[in-house]
């Protein structure tokens, strides 16, 4: 079965900084996505940025960028110049690109913006 | 498009009685979902569906729970009894061709059940 593990229950990180939340995963799959979704406290999920895991390239979404080491299983967010409006929980989350797109989520880490 | 629709957005009930979540999913996906958070478990999945047809319900916590989604546009999760640990954020979301690659899901809002 697959699972997903964020390490870091909270961050914090000063307005205008960069911070990186930590992901891994494990899979026995080759052939795979994996996604950032933020959760606000209106807790609507939001989806951040995505990884197809044969692309070799790191996706990035404007501020956010993703450092996929697919060897490590690891899929870290960066998220550069921070805004308050960052403030929220973020979830890491995978899903075999088989017909069945089911998502296993990690537990989430919440990230505070502070001025 | 407006989304995934979920309603109630709020619901508060008293043990024993029954509780029924709706959703309502982007027009043309075929893939509907259906995940509990709670601060314990995390976000689970509860259930999915595949052109109406329940797919996988291995995370039906028990015979409690039911869903159905009589057609592509509607589906409901029902709690009978409820029982004070239902209480949860349950969402519902969606994916297909349509909005990006097939595994891209869309959340509703989600609903908050408060079970007394």
């Amino acid at each position: 079965a697959q699972t997903v593990t964020q390490s870091q229950p909270e961050m914090s990180v000063q307005e205008a900084e960069t911070v990186t939340l930590s992901c891994t995963y494990d899979t026995s799959e080759s052939d795979y996505y994996l996604f950032w979704y933020k959760q606000p406290p209106s807790r609507q999920m939001i989806l951040v940025i995505r990884q197809e895991a044969y692309k070799q390239q790191n996706a990035t979404e404007n501020r956010f960028s993703v450092n996929f080491q697919k060897a490590a299983k690891s899929f870290s967010l960066k998220i550069s110049d921070s805004q308050l409006g960052d403030a929220a929980m973020y979830f890491c989350a995978y899903s075999f690109t088989g017909t069945a797109s089911k998502l296993t989520f990690g537990t989430g880490t919440r990230l505070q913006v502070t001025l | 498009d407006a989304g995934v629709i979920q309603s109630p957005r709020h619901e508060v009930t008293e043990m024993g009685q029954e509780v029924t979540l709706r959703c309502k999913p982007i027009s043309g996906h075929d893939y509907l979902f259906w995940y509990r958070q709670t601060m314990m478990r995390g976000l689970e999945l509860l259930i999915y569906f595949n052109n109406n047809v329940p797919i996988d319900d291995s995370g039906m916590p028990e015979d409690r729970f039911s869903a159905k989604m009589p057609n592509a546009s509607f589906s409901t999760l029902k709690i009978q009894p409820s029982e004070p640990r239902d209480s949860a954020v349950y969402f519902c979301a969606s994916s297909g061709r349509t909005g990006g690659p097939r595994n891209e899901q869309f959340f509703g809002p989600g609903t908050r059940l408060t079970v007394l």
